[in-house]
């Protein structure tokens, strides 16, 4: 089976200084991982996505993730934090259940950008 | 422009009264699902559709129904709602694949709270 867990809840950072979101995954098989982002009062949108090329991944907004296999990880950063960056951040694996594909959301993170 | 589309966005509502929830998208997608999302849990699956008139259990469909009768439209109905159905809900939408893309197009989210 599948599962995902973020190991951080929520995470502060002062505008400018880096960001490392976390996100370990289980898979008995090579997973399709992806990272969602979701801003206050608003639906969730696809940020990135590592579906076995690249196991560096760029997104949207200058984040990016890289997928470790040896250390089951799947890392969200980005260089330089923005205040628009504040948002809370889903780490999601794709699983399958009973031959039916489904995404499965970790817990998510709260990043909080503070000037 | 792309979207999807749910209503009401907030509702406050007494346990017992049927209620339902909307969800149009106009992507012409084929597959659309309901998620709840709660504090510390992430978003967990209500219900899924991959086609018109096919609909199935996602991981939490106690207490919810859904019909499928067309490609626009996936209403959650509530029966007889009660407080443990507070919560986000959204409603999402794919062209299909989403084991491989992982990439939902969610609604903005309806807030239910069932006193």
């Amino acid at each position: 089976a599948q599962s995902v867990t973020q190991l951080d809840s929520h995470v502060s950072v002062s505008e400018g200084t880096p960001v490392l979101l976390r996100c370990n995954y289980s898979s008995s098989y090579s997973p399709s991982l992806f990272w969602y982002v979701q801003h206050p009062n608003k639906g969730l949108q696809l940020l990135l996505k590592y579906t076995s090329a690249a196991t560096l991944v760029k997104g949207i907004n200058g984040f990016e993730a890289e997928f470790k296999k040896s250390e089951t990880s799947f890392h969200l950063t980005k260089p330089s934090a923005h205040m628009s960056d504040a948002a809370e951040y889903f780490c999601v694996v794709s699983g399958s259940s009973g031959g039916y594909n489904k995404l499965i959301f970790g817990a998510g993170t709260r990043l909080a950008v503070h000037p | 422009e792309a979207q999807v589309t749910q209503n009401p966005r907030y509702l406050i509502t007494v346990t017992g009264k049927k209620l339902t929830v909307t969800c149009s998208q106009n992507m012409n997608h084929e597959y659309m699902s309901w998620y709840r999302q709660d504090p510390g849990l992430g978003l967990r699956q209500i219900y899924y559709s991959m086609n018109v008139e096919v609909t199935d259990k996602g991981d939490v469909p106690e207490g919810y129904k859904v019909s499928r009768k067309e490609k626009r439209n996936f209403p959650l109905i509530l029966e007889s709602p009660s407080p443990n159905q507070t919560s986000l809900y959204f409603c999402a939408s794919s062209q299909s694949g989403i084991a491989n893309t992982g990439e939902l197009f969610f609604g903005e989210g309806s807030r239910l709270t069932v006193l």
